[in-house]
């Protein structure tokens, strides 16, 4: 059991450059989120999901855009890369009703 | 609006000594969770515990316990005679059940024990 995986895990973008970054859960969850992790902040959210088709602004959506057109795959995409947005990216997904988040093992992407 | 405070940025213990890690939380909703996730060197987020706003029992496993007080709003996490493994950042975090169960994340405790 795969539960949650993350390609790719490490990337480095020149600023201004484009990237996908892929999210696939097994657990047949429907909700999912994306989260970015940077020094002294803790994870903050960027853009959840709560079922295929379904996307939602988080805390930090500037620069950002996701999709959810399979139920087990949630994309994350930047369309112009920015060195503010260097940091560590988690995907994670669990079921409704307080049920604790399973999460990928994050993607460190640079930009430069 | 939800909130996680986790004042203590980063802790030094000497192993086999006893450490708690502090967690504040904030909310107006009655129904939420609570939980503590460990992400030791290597990076991935490990789930430790899961407690929900209506029970404020204390849950103890093997060397980790946790106290939940909601007339502190605290969530604290202790581990007796800690261990080397044990060095890694723990993060506190809070979901609301009627807001899609989004985490909101402290800023994490870094512990360090040394031998």
């Amino acid at each position: 059991n795969a539960g949650v995986t993350q390609t790719p895990k490490f990337r480095v973008l020149k600023t201004g450059q484009s990237m996908t970054l892929l999210c696939a859960q097994d657990m047949n969850h429907e909700y999912m989120y994306w989260y970015r992790q940077d020094p002294g902040m803790g994870l903050r959210l960027i853009h959840y999901s709560v079922g295929e088709g379904t996307t939602a602004k988080g805390e930090v959506p500037d620069g950002y855009n996701v999709s959810r057109l399979k139920k087990q795959n949630f994309l994350l995409g930047l369309e112009s890369a920015a060195p503010s947005q260097t940091s560590v990216y988690f995907c994670a997904s669990s079921e409704a009703g307080g049920t604790e988040a399973f999460f990928g093992q994050g993607t460190r992407l640079t930009v430069v | 609006a939800q909130k996680v405070t986790q004042a203590q940025t980063e802790i030094s213990v000497v192993e086999k000594e006893d450490v708690t890690l502090d967690c504040v939380y904030e909310t107006r909703d009655t129904t939420y969770y609570l939980f503590w996730y460990k992400q030791p060197p290597s990076g991935e987020l490990v789930f430790l515990i899961r407690r929900n706003s209506f029970d404020e029992q204390n849950e103890i496993s093997g060397r980790y316990s946790w106290n939940f007080q909601k007339s502190t709003s605290s969530f604290n996490f202790t581990i007796t005679a800690s261990q080397v493994v044990d060095s890694a950042v723990y993060f506190c975090a809070l979901s609301v059940v009627y807001n899609f169960n989004k985490f909101y994340f402290g800023s994490g405790t870094k512990l360090n024990v040394k031998p």
